[in-house]
C-alpha cells in the first residue's frame, strides 16, 4: 500500500518558521511531483505549491513567493514544505499530495497526506 | 485565475438517493481538467473522478462526474452511508489550479 505520512501538528508564533514533512511510503518519492495545499479554518482548499519529479523545479502559489520553499530528501523519501515569517492568516491544515498527471499548467493529486495543523498564534 | 463554484452547500439525503453536486467555474476549463475529490473528517482526501468523467482506480460505479466548459456535475446515484463526506472540484488546465469551496453530502 501506498501513503504519504505528514508530520504532526505545530503552534508557532508570528514571524516564525514552520517545517512540514511528508514521508512518502510504498513508492519512491521522485517518481512523483508532490504539491502542498493549506485549508484554513472554515475555508477552502489553497494550492500552496509543487516540486516536480525529475529536475526539482519549484513553483508557488503568486502570494506565498518568497515565504515559502518546498524541498525533498530522496535518501529519506521525504518531501517539506517550509514557510517562514509567519502570520495568523496562515494558520491552516497543511496536506502533501502526489501529482498524478499534470497538463502545462498544474496538476491533480491521485494520493493525499492527512494533513498537519500548523497553528500561528501569539 | 479560476474561480470554482460549488453549489448546494449542503446535502441532506437518505440511503439510497441520489445526489447531484455542482461545480461551475469563472471561465471555460480547458480540455475538461476537472476532478473530484471526497474528503472525510481526520482521512486524506480520494480522488474520485478526473477528466471530468473518469472514475479513479476503486471507485464504485455509483460516482459518476459529467459536464464540459464551466459546467460539471458529480452524481452519487445511491447513496450509503459510508458517502457523508465534502466533496471538492478541481480543475488543473489554468495556473494555479483552483479548488471549489465544497459541497457537503449528509445521509439522513
Amino acid at each position: 500500500q501506498v501513503f504519504l505520512v505528514q508530520s504532526g501538528a505545530e503552534v508557532k508564533k508570528p514571524g516564525a518558521s514552520v517545517k512540514v514533512s511528508c514521508k512518502a511510503s510504498g513508492y519512491t518519492l521522485t517518481d512523483h511531483g508532490i504539491s502542498w495545499v493549506r485549508q484554513a479554518p472554515g475555508q477552502g482548499l489553497e494550492w500552496v505549491g509543487w516540486i516536480s519529479a525529475d529536475n526539482g523545479y519549484t513553483s508557488y502559489l503568486q502570494k506565498l513567493q518568497g515565504r515559502v520553499a518546498i524541498t525533498t530528501d530522496t535518501a529519506t523519501s521525504t518531501a517539506y514544505m517550509e514557510l517562514r515569517s509567519l502570520r495568523s492568516d496562515d494558520t491552516a491544515v497543511y496536506y502533501c499530495a502526489r501529482h498524478r498527471y499534470c497538463s502545462s499548467s498544474s496538476c491533480y493529486f491521485d494520493l493525499w497526506g492527512r494533513g498537519t495543523l500548523v497553528t500561528v498564534s501569539s | 485565475e479560476i474561480v470554482l463554484t460549488q453549489s448546494p452547500g449542503t446535502l441532506s439525503l437518505s440511503p439510497g438517493e441520489r445526489a447531484t453536486l455542482s461545480c461551475r467555474a469563472s471561465q471555460s476549463v480547458s480540455s475538461n481538467y476537472l476532478v473530484w475529490y471526497q474528503h472525510k473528517p481526520g482521512q486524506a482526501p480520494r480522488l474520485l473522478i478526473y477528466g471530468a468523467s473518469i472514475r479513479a482506480t476503486g471507485i464504485p460505479d455509483r460516482f459518476s462526474g459529467t459536464g464540459s466548459g464551466t459546467d460539471f456535475t458529480l452524481t452519487i446515484s445511491r447513496l450509503e452511508s459510508e458517502d457523508s463526506a465534502v466533496y471538492y472540484c478541481q480543475q488543473y488546465g489554468d495556473s494555479p489550479g483552483t479548488f471549489g469551496q465544497g459541497t457537503k453530502v449528509e445521509i439522513k
